[in-house]
């Protein structure tokens, strides 16, 4: 099965900071990968789909990129909502595989 | 309004039988791929399992092959899951989670239920 790593598994962050979150897959998935936020108490929500597209609603401060087996999700400007745990997830293959989370919190 | 309500979770011991259920309202059921997926206490996210829009494929994490078994009700709009031979690891938030719409018609998530826990335990 592919393996996704999620790097890195948790990082901290100002308000208004520019953070990367990268998701490397262990073979190529063209772009068939997408992006979560969690935030507790209130569900999962889809922020980025085939690997840059980005979802209807969400801020254009998110954007992601990539293809193969290396992608990244950016926050341009960090805002206070956006401290939550974030995961990419492959679904060019099943078993569909999630990465293991980033956990991003206020410094 | 897409809505996803998920139920049927509880307290089991090892090696019984759950069913969980998803009620789905708000678009055409019968069009998109469903999915299960599970979060353990504190842990991450791990798919379960995906069923086609039709319910004529399936497909299954190694963990719960042969134990779990998802099917759909396109009459009824609910997805199931029907867990047999339940372990304490599959303790867990179980979500239903909805193909998304556009782009490449791949089977990412959107929306996801809010889930329904099972706790297997003696």
């Amino acid at each position: 099965a592919i393996q996704l790593t999620q790097s890195p598994s948790s990082l901290s962050a100002s308000v208004g900071d520019r953070v990367t979150i990268t998701c490397r897959a262990s073979q190529g998935i063209s772009r068939a990968l997408a992006w979560y936020q969690q935030k507790p108490g209130k569900g999962f929500k889809l922020l980025i789909y085939d690997a840059s597209s980005l979802e209807s609603g969400v801020p254009s401060r998110f954007s992601g990129s990539g293809s193969g087996t290396d992608f990244t999700l950016t926050i341009s400007t960090l805002q206070p909502e956006d401290f939550a745990t974030y995961y990419c997830q492959q679904f060019n293959h099943y078993p569909i595989i999630f990465g293991q989370g980033t956990r991003l919190e206020i410094k | 309004e897409v809505q996803l309500l998920e139920s049927g979770g509880g307290l089991v011991q090892p090696g019984g039988s759950l069913r969980l259920s998803c009620a789905a309202s708000g678009f055409t059921f019968s069009s998109y791929a469903m999915n299960w997926v599970r979060q353990a206490p504190g842990k991450g996210l791990e798919w379960v399992s995906a069923v086609s829009a039709s319910g004529g494929s399936t497909y299954y994490a190694d963990s719960v092959k042969g134990r779990f078994t998802t099917s759909r009700d396109n009459s009824k709009n609910t997805l199931y899951l029907q867990m047999n031979s339940l372990r304490a690891e599959d303790t867990a938030l179980y979500y239903c989670a909805k193909q998304g719409e556009g782009g490449s018609g791949g089977n990412w998530f959107d929306p996801w239920g809010q889930g329904t826990l099972v706790t297997v335990s003696s």
